[in-house]
């Protein structure tokens, strides 16, 4: 079954500490791992797509990484406005075109405090 | 416009009501998905559109959802005889064409079934 797991569930971190969030993942047949924001009360916002293994995005302070069976999402030099939960999630195979649906993991809150 | 809007943004039913959710996905936007979003978890599949077809509905719940899309553009998400369980943000996301391009959401529409 496929499957996404985030860790840690929760993570506080001081401004500057940088930091790292984990997303595993067991998919075959991978198209594609996403990394979301999320703030309260809104819609997941778009951050990074990787598609193969030894990929690697950077976005201001985000970088992202993956590898054959996990993604970091790496935090250098935090701060407050960074604080949201952060959602990965991956594309599984799409079976003919039937379905190009996102498993999504259940996310890291993130907490910055000045 | 330029992103996902989604109506209501918060709906209240009472047991048993029938809902509508309505979601406008970015223009020309090919591809358009339903999730729900628990509280604390991490948005789960609902359903997907490629134009006016529906491709996959392998994530709904139960005979009482039904989605729709008939021109190609907006959605329509339906909730008959709603229960307590079916509390939760539901979720429209558009992707551009029919691959594993990225899928940008909407606010959400917050339903609470008393």
């Amino acid at each position: 079954e496929d499957q996404v797991t985030q860790s840690p569930e929760a993570l506080r971190l001081q401004e500057g500490e940088s930091s790292s969030l984990n997303c595993s993942y067991t998919v075959s047949g991978l198209r594609g791992l996403f990394w979301y924001r999320q703030d309260p009360g809104k819609g997941p916002e778009f951050l990074f797509t990787l598609y193969s293994a030894g990929e690697e995005k950077e976005k201001e302070r985000l970088k992202a990484t993956l590898t054959k069976k996990e993604s970091f999402l790496h935090i250098t030099a935090p701060k407050p406005e960074d604080s949201a939960t952060y959602l990965c999630a991956v594309q599984p195979p799409n079976y003919g075109g039937a379905t190009n649906k996102l498993i999504f993991g259940t996310g890291t809150l993130l907490a910055v405090q000045p | 416009g330029a992103g996902v809007s989604q109506s209501p943004r918060y709906k209240v039913a009472k047991r048993g009501q029938d809902v509508a959710l309505r979601c406008d996905p970015i223009s020309g936007h090919v591809s358009l998905f339903w999730y729900q979003q628990a509280l604390g978890q991490g948005p789960e599949f609902l359903t997907y559109f490629q134009n006016e077809a529906q491709l996959d509905k392998s994530g709904l719940p139960s005979d009482r959802f039904f989605a729709e899309r008939p021109e190609g553009s907006v959605s329509t998400l339906k909730i008959q005889r709603t229960q307590q369980e079916d509390s939760a943000v539901y979720l429209c996301a558009s992707s551009l064409y029919r691959g594993r391009e990225t899928q940008y959401f909407g606010p959400g529409t917050r339903l609470l079934v008393l």
